[in-house]
């Protein structure tokens, strides 16, 4: 089955740098990778996906790019602000007849120190 | 904000008792999930469907069970609670698109961080 790796597991950075995190999946039928932020105390959610035919997405301060031969996904954070301190999932998603099956990644918990 | 509810948002409850976690949507969608997340962070899918009638088991053994009588409802029970249960509990949905269709996300509920003593 499907397996998804994510680095680093934990990330510091100062206020107004930059933030990497690296996925890695294993399963080449995926065709879809949502990353997701999980803020203490709710659930995760959405902030930017990409899909098998697209190389790169950005939104706002927000990247992903996708590098289906390597079957590698980062997500880039420019300009990281105090809010931005949460933990983050990426997904690796292969279709079926009934919709998506979603392995996530085992997360990364992101600290931007003022 | 997505539309997709979970009761209670917490609970804490002593040992042998029977507990039943709501999870509700209104989107309509076809395929709904549990997942367990302990505070190591990482999302154990525990239960899925595909719709009514449906109910699989994830990748991780839960002593849990579910039921999925209407689309927009996917409740999880556990009969007799012990604390190695204690932890918090995510529901999802997303839509089914039939094939090799469009892919979508999947959205969470708020979860509910369970506590047994």
């Amino acid at each position: 089955g499907e397996n998804v790796e994510q680095h680093p597991s934990t990330l510091s950075v100062q206020e107004g740098d930059s933030a990497v995190i690296k996925c890695t999946y294993s399963d080449s039928a995926s065709n879809y990778s949502p990353w997701y932020k999980q803020e203490l105390g709710k659930g995760p959610q959405l902030i930017i996906d990409i899909r098998s035919n697209v190389g790169e997405k950005k939104d706002q301060r927000i990247a992903v790019t996708l590098n289906k031969t390597a079957k590698h996904f980062s997500l880039h954070i420019t300009e990281t602000q105090p809010e931005d301190s949460a933990v983050y999932f990426c997904a690796a998603s292969t279709p079926d007849n009934y919709g998506q099956n979603f392995v996530f990644g085992p997360g990364t918990r992101l600290s931007v120190l003022p | 904000e997505a539309d997709i509810y979970q009761t209670p948002r917490y609970l804490v409850i002593g040992t042998g008792k029977k507990i039943t976690l709501e999870c509700s949507q209104t989107m309509g969608h076809d395929k709904m999930y549990w997942y367990q997340q302990d505070p190591g962070m990482e999302l154990h899918l525990i239960h899925y469907s595909y719709g009514v009638n449906s109910t699989e088991k994830g990748d991780l053994s839960s002593e849990s069970t579910v039921s999925r009588i209407r689309t927009e409802h996917f409740p999880l029970t556990l009969e007799s609670a012990r604390p190695s249960h204690t932890s918090q509990y995510l529901c999802a949905s997303s839509p089914s698109v039939g094939g090799l269709g469009l892919n979508t996300e999947a959205f969470f509920g708020q979860g509910t961080r369970l506590t047994v003593v």
